[in-house]
């Protein structure tokens, strides 16, 4: 089956600094690629859809500049939080569904925790 | 917007017990309607889905109906395993395959040998 990796799988940084998670599918293609976050114990909210070869989509609230994604192949998407603060301490998921068929069906990455000290 | 609410958890039960997870909606337009699951330390796998009213999704021994009536999607399995042990999620998609979507806060389910 379709397969969708992160990259790393947690991370740890100071306050001030910036981190970039990479997604990427394993044995698809996708042109669009899904930004997720999830608190404990919350629902997974979507942050903004990732285009291949143009500029992404952001939900409502989310700030572009902070959370910069750049989905420069078909096989990799890339979320950067930029001068990360500790309430953007949580668990950072992707998704990414293949090219073909009139249907894109989601698959998921396994997340990344990401721990802003 | 869209939302979606399901029963907070955990939830536990026994080995062969008859599971319900509900699962409500509101959304604009005809969305399609999902269940997801994640095991510990995996991420998330469509478990079924339903794409218009009165389809029944079905997978591993769950089912779901999408009623619009009721605007529900509620998670039924006859007789749960161990292995069934897992964290839930109902989701819905309003527009097409290019949309993103909306999950409730997920259940977390226990299942005692």
């Amino acid at each position: 089956g379709a397969v969708v990796s992160q990259h790393p799988s947690w991370v740890i940084c100071k306050s001030g600094t910036s981190v970039k998670i990479e997604c990427r599918s394993l044995d698809f293609q996708a042109t669009t690629m899904f930004w997720y976050r999830q608190f404990p114990k919350q629902s997974l909210m979507l942050m903004a859809t990732s285009n291949e070869g143009s500029k992404a989509t952001y939900e409502q609230g989310v700030e572009k500049d902070k959370f910069l994604i750049n989905h420069a192949s078909l096989t990799l998407s890339t979320l950067t939080v930029t001068s990360a603060h500790p309430e953007d301490s949580s668990f950072y998921i992707c998704s990414a569904g293949p090219q073909t068929g009139s249907w894109n069906e989601q698959y998921f990455g396994p997340g990344t925790r990401l721990t802003v000290t | 917007g869209d939302s979606v609410t399901q029963m907070e958890g955990p939830v536990t039960l026994s080995e062969e017990a008859f599971l319900t997870i509900n699962c409500t909606y509101t959304a604009t337009g005809y969305p399609s309607l999902f269940w997801y699951v994640q095991y510990p330390g995996e991420g998330l796998q469509l478990l079924l889905k339903a794409t218009k009213a009165d389809d029944k999704g079905s997978n591993k021994g769950f089912e779901a109906t999408y009623r619009k009536e009721t605007t529900s999607f509620h998670l039924e399995k006859g007789s749960v395993q161990v292995s069934d042990s897992a964290v839930y999620f109902c989701a819905l998609r309003s527009g097409g395959g290019a949309d993103g979507l909306t999950f409730g806060k997920g259940t977390h389910l226990i299942i005692q040998p």
